[in-house]
Order: C-alpha cells, then sequence, then structure tokens
C-alpha cells in the first residue's frame, strides 16, 4: 500500500466551475502537509500547507482531516491556468528534517 | 537569487557509462535532497542531505552516490547507468524551519 494515494484523473472541469479531490495518507503520525502543483513537465511549487483547522488562499482551499486520514483540495471558479497535476505532500516525521512522502498526483484539466 | 539551478537539462547515457548530475542553490539552504519522478508514481527520495559534509539515504538510494562538500552544491552521480535509471531528476532545497521546498527544473535522462 502507497503511503500516499492520489485520485489520479483526470478530472475534467468547465471553467469557472469548482473541482474538488482528496488524497489519502497511511501514517496516522504524520505532522505536516502540503499541496503542490506541478505543470507539465516543469518543477513542482509549492501550492498551500494544510492546517488542523482548514486554510483558504483565494480560491484555493484546503481541508484536514485527521479522523480519517485525508487531506482536500477544492479549486472554485476554475480557470484556464489552474490545468496542472496537483500533488499531495506528507510530513511523516516531526523531526527537523521529515520524511516527505509524495502522492503521484492528481490531473486537472480546465477547459473553455 | 537564481534559487536551485540543475544541469543538464537532458542526457542520454549508454548503459554502463557514468555521469554527475549538477545541483546547486544560492539561498543558503541547510536542506537539500535529490528525487526521480517516474510515470504514475509519486516522487521518490533518492539521497538527501542536512548540511555541508552530511549526507543519507532515501527510498531508492542504489545506483547513486552524493556528497555535499558545500552549503551550495550537492552533485548525484550515477555510478553504472541502467535502463532502469531512465527517469526525470528533481534537486530540491529548504531552509531550517521552513515549510517551503525549492525545487530545480529537472534533469531528464535517457538510458539506452
Amino acid at each position: 500500500r502507497k503511503e500516499v494515494e492520489q485520485d489520479p484523473g483526470p478530472f475534467n472541469v468547465p471553467e469557472g466551475a469548482t473541482v474538488a479531490f482528496n488524497c489519502t495518507y497511511s501514517n496516522s503520525a504524520s505532522q505536516s502537509f502540503f499541496w503542490y502543483r506541478q505543470d507539465c513537465r516543469k518543477e513542482p511549487k509549492l501550492l498551500m500547507s494544510v492546517y488542523s483547522s482548514g486554510n483558504e488562499d483565494g480560491r484555493f482551499t484546503a481541508q484536514l482531516n485527521r479522523a480519517s486520514q485525508y487531506i482536500s483540495l477544492l479549486i472554485r471558479d476554475s480557470k484556464l491556468s489552474d490545468s496542472a497535476t496537483y500533488l499531495c505532500v506528507v510530513n511523516m516525521l516531526a523531526d527537523s528534517w521529515g520524511k516527505l512522502q509524495f502522492g503521484a498526483g492528481t490531473q486537472v484539466v480546465v477547459t473553455p | 537569487n537564481a534559487g536551485v539551478t540543475q544541469t543538464p537539462k537532458f542526457q542520454v547515457l549508454k548503459t554502463g557509462q557514468s555521469m554527475t548530475l549538477q545541483c546547486a542553490q544560492d539561498m543558503n539552504h541547510e536542506y537539500m535532497s535529490w528525487y526521480r519522478q517516474d510515470p504514475g508514481m509519486g516522487l521518490r527520495l533518492i539521497h538527501y542531505s542536512v548540511g555541508a559534509g552530511i549526507t543519507d539515504q532515501g527510498e531508492v538510494p542504489n545506483g547513486y552516490n552524493v556528497s555535499r562538500s558545500t552549503t551550495e552544491d550537492f552533485p548525484l552521480r550515477l555510478l553504472s547507468a541502467a535502463p532502469s535509471q531512465t527517469s526525470v531528476y528533481f534537486c530540491a532545497s529548504r531552509g531550517r524551519g521552513g515549510e517551503t521546498q525549492y525545487f530545480g527544473p529537472g534533469t531528464r535522462l535517457l538510458v539506452l
């Protein structure tokens, strides 16, 4: 079983619509959580950290559910530029380095 | 700041050849790491370093060596290339206490 699992998609979303997807993690002791965005053939870039209380950054909302061991990302009012692969990243350890575990990514395609 | 730089961008090797993938960062980050990314899989940690002179193995270290003689540089050496090492390689760095991991643009390696 993978440490971090994501639905690979693709999620085909009309422009202006809302899309949401989850990521599950296996280690209940995981400490911190992130969403990274990766454009085709480019490097991953941090989209947002995920906090216990949930957090919002513009059109993006991230939630953490520790009891069920998943995090979610919701994109409102989707733009064509939101088309990308979204990587779920989990920090398994509490030490200062930690061992980041990456999901394989969820592909989102926003269509006109 | 250039951020994290990697060279070369592309490389084709024959089985058995050796080469070094270069990585440098100008953000004075203590933590540096190497990942490989294969289709359908998340980024997998090859080796990492928590400071100059200190390196450790990640999830998939076999066939690779690293060294960290300076804070800025973290080269990855392929000792005897194999077709299974065909992949996209990303170098990343993070400051102590920082949440964001910054990635280089990647090196696409094909081993024939």
